[in-house]
């Protein structure tokens, strides 16, 4: 089975902080990658995907993420975080192939961000 | 506004008793999802359903029950068999296996009381 790993579980930054969270996953075939964020109070929403590509890809608001086949990760980065980003992340994967539907995401255990004004 | 409706937002089951958490989609999405995330797991996946009558268990399906006889629709049963029900139950639908993201829920948060 797969599963993905988010070492940080809390992390605080002040504001124009740079951030980036990690985001480890095993599986050894082709993954779709995932990053989801949940605001205080909202639904759970998509911030970015890579599907194939550039494996530097670009979300909402600034924020991008680095797929890196040969350490199976895919890490989120923003250079300057502000206290709107405060919020919950997931990283999740989902193995590509014959039977797989995009909505069987593996997820990782979250990386709550609090941002300091 | 198109989006996913889940409801009750909280709910309280008694021992032996079997609950159900209602779903609903108006953005005619063909695959629906239900996942459980419990504080520090993540989200775990329960049922999916690709379409209308057909749905198959996910990684945690032990005391729970679906069904999927309306597209829109994608009810999620919690029975007495589910030793540990307490959680956060998410409700998610996509395009299909084409589509890039999940739409997701509100939630509903299940206690026992």
């Amino acid at each position: 089975a797969q599963s993905v790993s988010q070492h940080n579980h809390h992390v605080i930054l002040s504001e124009a902080a740079s951030l980036e969270l990690g985001c480890n996953y095993s599986y050894g075939g082709t993954v779709n990658l995932f990053w989801y964020v949940q605001y205080p109070g909202q639904h759970l929403q998509l911030l970015l995907k890579y599907f194939s590509g550039d494996p530097l890809v670009k979300g909402i608001k600034g924020f991008e993420a680095e797929f890196i086949k040969s350490k199976f990760s895919f890490n989120l980065r923003k250079p300057s975080v502000q206290w709107s980003d405060t919020a919950e992340y997931f990283c999740a994967v989902n193995a590509r192939g014959r039977g797989s539907t995009l909505g069987r995401l593996y997820f990782g255990r979250g990386t709550q961000l609090t941002v300091w004004p | 506004d198109g989006g996913i409706t889940q409801s009750p937002k909280y709910l309280f089951r008694k021992e032996g008793q079997n609950v159900t958490l209602s779903c609903e989609q108006n953005l005619n999405h063909d695959a629906m999802y239900w996942y459980r995330q419990d504080p520090g797991q993540g989200l775990r996946l329960i049922y999916y359903s690709q379409i209308v009558n057909d749905f198959q268990k996910g990684d945690i399906a032990e005391g729970y029950s679906v069904s999927r006889e309306k597209k829109e629709s994608f009810p999620l049963t919690v029975t007495s068999a589910q030793k540990n029900p307490t959680a956060f139950y998410l409700c998610a639908s996509s395009q299909g296996r084409t589509n890039e993201k999940l739409f997701f829920g509100s939630g509903t948060q299940l206690s026992v009381l």
